[in-house]
C-alpha cells in the first residue's frame, strides 16, 4: 500500500508566477484535499475533490485552482503568486466523505514566493 | 462558523512527566473532533477521533482525549510522554454538514530528557 506522495518538495518562485503542486493518493482512495499551512498556523481547507468534481472549496480566491484526474491524482494551481501564498501545501486522501474519516496526509509541498 | 482555539502554543514537558493539551471548539451543532500530531518535516498523522458515544477516547502511541460537551473542550491526554512524542499536535473539528476540517493552530510538545 503506497501513501500519499507529493511533488515537489520544496520550490521558490517570484510573485505573480504560476505554479502547479502534485499529489497522489493513497491506494484505493477517492477523495483528495488540499490545505495550506502558513508558518506557526493549522492547516487551512482550500478545496476538495471527489471523483473528479470540485466538492466544497474554503475562503480561498479564484487564482488557486484544482484537478482530480481518473486516477485519483491531483493538482493544485495558484495564478500569480503572492508573498503571502509562502506556506506549506498538504494533500490528503481519503475514501469517500471525509467528516467522520481518516484523513492520510502527503508531507507536502514548501512553496516560498519572493 | 466553526472554531477551534489551542490554548498553548508550547507545552514543555520532561520525560515520563504527564501532559495534557487543551483545546476548545465552538459549535451550536453536533461536530466530530479530532487530534492530529505533525512530526518535524512530516505530514499530519491522525491520533484519535471523536464521532460520538464514549467521551473518552484513546488512540495511538498511548494518548487519550476527553469530550466535554458542556464546556466545549476535546483535550488530549497522555500519562507518561516520551522523548519521541515531541511535535506539533492540532486538534481539529467538523461536522455532518461539510467535508473540510477546521484546524486550530497547534501545540508545540517539547519533551526533555
Amino acid at each position: 500500500e503506497t501513501g500519499v506522495t507529493q511533488s515537489p518538495t520544496h520550490l521558490i518562485k517570484t510573485r505573480g508566477q504560476q505554479v502547479t503542486l502534485r499529489c497522489s493518493s493513497q491506494s484505493g482512495h477517492n477523495t483528495v484535499s488540499w490545505y495550506q499551512q502558513a508558518l506557526g498556523q493549522g492547516p487551512q481547507f482550500i478545496f476538495q475533490y471527489y471523483r473528479e468534481e470540485e466538492n466544497g472549496r474554503g475562503n480561498f480566491p479564484p487564482r488557486f485552482s484544482g484537478l482530480q484526474f481518473p486516477n485519483y491524482s491531483s493538482e493544485l494551481n495558484v495564478n500569480a503568486l503572492e508573498l503571502d501564498d509562502s506556506a506549506l501545501y498538504l494533500c490528503a486522501s481519503s475514501l469517500g466523505r471525509t467528516n467522520t474519516g481518516e484523513l492520510f496526509f502527503g508531507e507536502g509541498s514548501r512553496l516560498t514566493v519572493l | 462558523a466553526q472554531s477551534v482555539t489551542q490554548l498553548d502554543s508550547q507545552v514543555p514537558v520532561f520525560e515520563e512527566a504527564p501532559v495534557e493539551l487543551r483545546c476548545n471548539y465552538s459549535s451550536s451543532v453536533s461536530v466530530y473532533l479530532f487530534w492530529y500530531v505533525q512530526y518535524p518535516n512530516q505530514g499530519l498523522q491522525l491520533l484519535l477521533k471523536y464521532l460520538s458515544g464514549s467521551t473518552l477516547v484513546k488512540g495511538i502511541n498511548g494518548f487519550e482525549a476527553e469530550f466535554n460537551k458542556s464546556q466545549t473542550s476535546f483535550h488530549l491526554r497522555k500519562p507518561s510522554v516520551h522523548i519521541s512524542d515531541t511535535a506539533e499536535y492540532f486538534c481539529a473539528v467538523s461536522d455532518w454538514n461539510t467535508d473540510k476540517l477546521i484546524f486550530g493552530t497547534g501545540t508545540r510538545l517539547q519533551v526533555f530528557p
